[in-house]
């Protein structure tokens, strides 16, 4: 079985400054994908940022980036020049496929609360 | 707007009671998951629906059914409601084949058992 483990319950961040929110899993599959949603306390779920396990480079969207660790299995979310629109949970995911590989479920970690000061 | 349409938004009924969550997924995707988030569990993956056909299940309580329809749209059905069935109901929809598998949430049905 998989598993996703988000260590962090809540962090604090200030304003302009990088925050790292850390993600590792386990897996025994050779074939997997990372992602990081964002919910705010608006509720929905918001898509960041994905990684395959044979992607050669960490991926990046904007002030995203996934510090990608294959062997530690960690998938770390970096937010760079953080703002306070960035107040909300995160969580990270991993694909799990099923019924021979061609459908598939994401398993979530418990998220990570992070809040911007001013 | 991630395309994905769940109805209601917000549910408030008592112990005991039935309730249905609609969910309408993004044009053309063919897959439908239903996700209960709750305080104490975090996001639980409940059910997964491909084209009609079930493909597999969470931790979904024998109290709770689902279905989707010809027309893709799907169904939660939540019966002898209890307290601890409080909580945000996401359906997701997916691509599938081609894609990364990023899930598209819907906003979420949020139900209070009272």
């Amino acid at each position: 079985a998989q598993k996703i483990t988000q260590t962090q319950p809540g962090m604090f961040v200030q304003e302009k400054e990088a925050v790292t929110l850390d993600c590792t899993y386990d897996t025994s599959d050779p074939s997997y994908g990372l992602f990081w949603y964002k919910q705010p306390s608006s509720g929905e779920m918001i898509f960041l940022i994905y990684q395959g396990s044979y992607d050669q480079q960490n991926a990046t969207e904007g002030r995203y980036s996934l510090n990608f660790q294959k062997a530690r299995k960690s998938a770390n979310l970096v937010i760079s020049a953080s703002q306070l629109g960035d107040s909300a949970m995160y969580f990270c995911a991993m694909r799990e496929h099923y019924s021979g590989g061609s459908n598939y479920k994401l398993t979530f970690g418990k998220g990570t609360l992070l809040t911007v000061n001013p | 707007d991630s395309g994905v349409t769940q109805t209601p938004k917000h549910l408030i009924t008592a112990t005991g009671q039935r309730v249905t969550l609609r969910c309408s997924p993004r044009s053309g995707d063919l897959s439908v998951y239903w996700y209960q988030q709750s305080l104490d569990q975090g996001l639980q993956f409940l059910i997964h629906y491909y084209n009609g056909e079930e493909r597999a299940k969470g931790n979904i309580l024998e109290r709770f059914s689902a279905q989707q329809f010809p027309d893709l749209h799907s169904e939660l059905n939540l019966s002898s409601l209890e307290l601890g069935d409080s909580a945000l109901y996401f359906c997701a929809s997916s691509v599938d084949r081609g894609s990364t598998g990023e899930l598209f949430f819907g906003e979420g049905s949020r139900l209070t058992v009272l």
